[in-house]
């Protein structure tokens, strides 16, 4: 079967540093993406991952293992605004995408 | 430019009637998705579109479930005879269609509710 699993919530203080974490396993690998979505509106594009690595942008890096099927998201200095779901997407294949349930994140000043 | 819409932003039905959701992509997009989200639920994939291609229909969760898309643009997701469990927020989502690291820009979102 194909599976991705993230924490149900996490929560972390104005200013900290926070480490999302997305284990999956899928019966092919065509890239991972991270998404950010705040309540009530719809997901928004934050990264992408098809090599093993740490990708950065900003505030926010994205790291995969593909051998390990693992990637996170490491967000540095957060801001409140950043309190949001934070969803995992892995394509298995060409044009096939699969999400995870979402990680509730909740900044806390 | 204009981003991904969809229209109606709420819809609320009674139990066994249809509904006819509508998404309208970036222009140019060529890859066209619907997904659902129910409440705290991660995104459930229903069909996607690409180009000319015949639409990739796996994710419908049954019969009552058919979507179109016309002239490679908008494109109509339909739910017949609804159910309760149909209730959720259904959202369209378009990209350029590349092989690999396709961005999706998602619309707002329709939240249907099924009396």
């Amino acid at each position: 079967g194909q599976n991705i699993d993230q924490p149900t919530e996490m929560t972390a203080t104005e200013g900290a540093i926070v480490q999302i974490n997305c284990t999956y396993q899928t019966s092919g690998f065509n890239g991972l993406f991270w998404y950010q979505q705040h309540a009530g509106e719809a997901p928004t594009f934050l990264s992408y991952n098809v090599l093993d690595g740490l990708e950065e942008k900003g505030r926010f890096s994205s790291f995969l293992s593909r051998s390990k099927g693992y990637s996170y998201l490491l967000l540095k200095e957060l801001q409140m605004k950043d309190s949001a779901s934070y969803l995992c997407a892995v394509s298995p294949g060409t044009y096939k995408y699969i999400f995870g349930t979402g990680t509730r994140l909740k900044v806390l000043a | 430019g204009a981003g991904v819409s969809q229209s109606p932003s709420n819809k609320v039905t009674e139990k066994g009637k249809d509904v006819e959701l509508r998404c309208d992509p970036i222009s140019g997009h060529t890859a066209l998705y619907w997904y659902r989200q129910s409440l705290g639920q991660g995104l459930e994939f229903l069909i996607y579109f690409q180009g000319n291609s015949a639409p990739d229909k796996s994710g419908l969760p049954s019969d009552r479930f058919s979507a179109e898309r016309t002239g490679g643009s908008v494109s109509t997701l339909t739910i017949q005879r609804t159910q309760q469990e149909d209730s959720a927020v259904y959202l369209c989502a378009s990209s350029l269609g590349l092989a690999g690291g396709d961005e999706q820009f998602f619309g707002p979102g329709t939240r249907l509710t099924v009396l």
